[in-house]
């Protein structure tokens, strides 16, 4: 079946330390592959997308992701972590074409100062 | 745009009593999705829309949730009777053709 793993439940890093989020999927073929971001009582927010090309794909608030297929992997990277990115990061894939998303348990992510 | 504008923000209801959560998606997007989220089972999609018909509700835990979209600006998710374990976050989203969806703010459901 298809899937979506966050390996990390928690991360914690120092205020300008550089930050990277893992997320793998288990898939046959190329997915559309999505992040999240849910601040405490909030929605999700959308971070980043990717479709095809480039696989280092940009994202706002300084947020990176890069494709890696070999891998099934696409971890979100930030090079200078800010307290207000403490939150939860969701990975999430597009199978099928079938417009469903399927999420990652997400991870946790505190800022030390 | 406003984006996806849920309602109520809080839910607490009675254990038996009908709960009526309403969601107004983005003007322009052709799916509209529900979603509920918990500590336990974390995001879990629970039906999802294209063009106001139900495309997939395997996702709906059981007969006492129903979900409808009138028309293309309103949708409904309810749970008669409700049970403390449907207690969660509930979660409108809306996409675009391309499958990027857009989060409401969530509807934070407490059944007692």
């Amino acid at each position: 079946a298809q899937s979506v793993t966050q390996p990390d439940i928690h991360i914690t890093v120092s205020e300008g330390a550089s930050l990277e989020l893992r997320c793998n999927y288990s898939y046959g073929a190329t997915p559309y592959l999505f992040w999240y971001v849910q601040s405490p009582g909030q929605g999700l927010q959308l971070l980043l997308k990717y479709f095809s090309g480039d696989t280092l794909v940009q994202g706002i608030k300084g947020f990176e992701a890069e494709f890696k297929r070999s891998q099934s992997s696409f971890n979100l990277r930030k090079p200078s972590v800010h307290w207000s990115d403490a939150a939860e990061y969701f990975c999430a894939v597009n199978l099928d074409s079938s417009y469903k998303l399927i999420f990652g348990s997400g991870t946790r992510l505190l800022v030390r100062p | 745009d406003a984006g996806v504008i849920q309602s109520p923000r809080h839910e607490v209801t009675e254990m038996g009593q009908e709960v009526t959560l309403r969601c107004k998606p983005i003007s322009g997007h052709d799916y509209l999705f529900w979603y509920r989220q918990t500590m336990m089972r974390g995001l879990e999609l629970l039906i999802y829309f294209n063009n106001n018909v139900p495309i997939d509700d395997s996702g709906m835990p059981e007969d006492r949730f129903s979900a409808k979209m009138p028309n293309a600006s309103f949708s409904t998710l309810k749970i008669q009777p409700s049970e403390p374990r449907d207690s969660a976050v509930y979660f409108c989203a809306s996409s675009l053709v391309d499958g990027t969806a857009f989060f409401g703010q969530g509807t934070r459901l407490t059944v007692v």
